[in-house]
Formats: C-alpha cells, structure tokens, sequence
C-alpha cells in the first residue's frame, strides 16, 4: 500500500534554533516529493518540489532533501522564527501508484516555536 | 492574481441540508480537487478533475458530487448534509496533477 510516514508527529523547539522533519514514503512509481507549509486556519502553501534527480533544495531557511534510493525526505528549518509555527505536510506524487489522483499525503508534523 | 478562491469561508448546516462550496482559480489550471482535513486524519481526496467535462472519484466521495463544466470552477455539491461531514474543505489546483498544487484558504463546515 503507498504510504507517507511523517515523524515526529510534533515538535517544540525554541526560537532561533533549527529544527529537521522527516518524510518516509512507500509509493511506487515515483513523480515528485513536495512539502507544504499550512498555517493554523489557512491552506497548504508550497514550499519545495523535488524531482527524482534532485537531492537538496532550498527555499529560505527551509531546506529539503531527498534520497529516493532509500524513500527518505527531511524538511531543515535553519534559525527558527515565530512564524514558522505550522504544521508540514509531505506528499508524493506518483501516477497512478499514489492516491486515486496520483497523490499521497502524509499526516503532517504538528511545528511550534517558543519564545 | 486571486489565486484559488474558495467561498464561502465558513457555513453551518442542520443535517438533511444541500449547500454548495464554491472554488475558482484564475491561473488557467487543468487540475483540481476536493480534499476535506479532519484532526489527525490528515488532507482526504474527495473528488477531483483533469480538465473541463472530466471528474473523478477520490478516497471519500460519498455524499458528495462535483461538476467541471468550465476551466475555472469546479463546485462541490453537499446532497444531504450530515454530521460526518463536519470538516475543512480545501480546494487545489495545479497545471497538471503531477505538478505543484495551490490551494484555497479552505471552508469550514460544521453540520449540527
């Protein structure tokens, strides 16, 4: 079955440290992997998407990477703000392999910034 | 640029009532589709579209139909409301579905 495993579920960390997210995933034939950024009452907003051939790719502070060998993502938050309190979604579009429309979506990772 | 429109912004419903959510992109999009976010069960395919006149099933269709009869809107239609369907519904849209998704800001639905 595809599957798309988030971890942690949720992540309290201090203001102006980093932070890493993973993103584990099971769908077969591969497209792209994505991560969405969703703001408390607000709609998935795009942050990264990667290709098979792309390992790293940069967005701000937000770094993502991807080895497809071994299905693995992780989101890196570099010098953590407020505002990036949200919850991170991963998805991954694979054709016909992933979702009825080709996409599987993780649970999210639940991502709070204290002061 | 409007982007992926969504009305209304929140609604409340008594059970047995029809309503329709509304969603519109302006960015000429061939894909669009239907999710609804429950707490802990993540974004849920209801139904989605590859073009104009073409729509599909998704992982919870049931209680719910959509039309594609244009480009830029694509309507989700409550038949009876119940309930279960208390939710968020959110809207997207991509050139194609392999292709990066925008979304709406979302409908909140509450069914009582």
């Amino acid at each position: 079955k595809n599957q798309v495993e988030q971890s942690p579920q949720s992540l309290i960390i201090l203001e102006g440290k980093n932070c890493t997210l993973q993103c584990n995933y099971t769908v077969s034939p591969f497209s792209n992997l994505r991560w969405y950024k969703q703001d408390t009452g607000r709609g998935p907003v795009s942050l990264t998407i990667m290709t098979f051939s792309e390992n790293t790719k940069s967005n701000g502070r937000y770094t993502a990477t991807l080895d497809a060998d071994t299905k693995q993502s992780s989101l890196h938050i570099t010098a953590s703000q407020l505002s990036d309190s949200a919850s991170y979604i991963c998805v991954v579009s694979g054709g016909l392999g992933g979702g009825a429309d080709g996409l599987t979506f993780g649970k999210g990772t639940h991502l709070i910034i204290q002061p | 640029n409007a982007g992926v429109t969504q009305t209304p912004k929140f609604q409340v419903l008594k059970t047995g009532q029809s309503m329709t959510l509304q969603c519109a992109q302006d960015m000429n999009h061939e894909y669009m589709s239907w999710y609804r976010q429950d707490p802990g069960m993540g974004l849920r395919l209801i139904h989605y579209s590859v073009g104009a006149g073409i729509t599909d099933q998704g992982e919870v269709p049931n209680g719910y139909n959509v039309s594609r009869s244009t480009t830029e809107d694509f309507p989700l239609r409550l038949l009876s409301a119940a309930p279960s369907q208390t939710s968020v519904y959110f809207c997207a849209s991509g050139m194609m579905v392999n292709t990066e998704a925008f979304f709406g800001q979302g409908t909140r639905l509450t069914v009582v």
